[in-house]
């Protein structure tokens, strides 16, 4: 089945820090990849995606690229802000419409100013 | 912008008690989904529902868990003896035609005593 990696966390910075969160999956075929970011207290929010192999996913400063020969869509920012401390999830979704998202186990990120 | 609501945001119960959980999707979406998330560990998935049908659940969606569409707008999860371990964060979301991204409410906290 589907299954997502993640780095372990938590993981701590200080502000205009570079970030890189790893993400590494298993699936078949060509899934859709996704970040999620969980702020404090709130749900789960769409940080970026990608659908096929070398696509490049970026928002708010955040970048994923999407490499099928390593299975991987790492997550990265040049310079973290403190308003970045958050819970982000990598997860992935299967190529049938309607595909459930399978999630990694989160990583905490704190960023100290 | 269009949302995923979820009432209540918390709820407190006693164990053996029924719990229903509500969520109103996006109003053209067609796929629905709840998800729970233990504090402090992965987003899992439960259960996806499509065309007024499960179209996919997962071993945690045992006989105790049932969902309902019972109008064009509501999509509802119940829980009908809860559990100590059935505390959780539960998250409603909704896609639209194909592939594309899933919209989370802000999910609905649940305690159980």
């Amino acid at each position: 089945g589907n299954s997502v990696t993640q780095m372990e966390g938590p993981v701590t910075l200080s502000e205009e820090a570079f970030l890189t969160i790893n993400c590494t999956y298993t699936a078949t075929g060509y899934p859709s990849l996704f970040w999620y970011v969980q702020y404090p207290g709130e749900g789960l929010q769409l940080l970026l995606k990608a659908t096929k192999a070398d696509d490049k996913g970026s928002n708010k400063g955040f970048e994923a690229t999407y490499r099928k020969e390593t299975t991987s869509f790492h997550l990265e920012k040049g310079s973290v802000q403190v308003s970045d401390s958050a819970v982000y999830f990598c997860a992935l979704s299967g190529e049938t419409s309607g595909s459930r998202l399978t999630f990694g186990e989160g990583t905490q990120l704190t960023v100290n100013p | 912008e269009p949302e995923v609501t979820q009432t209540p945001s918390h709820q407190v119960t006693q164990m053996g008690q029924e719990v229903i959980l509500r969520c109103v999707p996006i109003s053209n979406h067609l796929y629905f989904y709840w998800y729970r998330q233990i504090l402090g560990q992965k987003v899992e998935f439960l259960v996806s529902f499509y065309n007024n049908e499960i179209s996919e659940k997962s071993e945690i969606f045992d006989d105790q868990f049932s969902v309902e569409r019972p109008d064009g707008s509501n999509f509802t999860l119940k829980i009908r003896s809860t559990k100590l371990e059935d505390s959780a964060m539960y998250f409603c979301a909704s896609r639209g035609q194909g592939n594309g991204e899933l919209f989370f409410g802000e999910g609905s906290r649940l305690t159980v005593l």
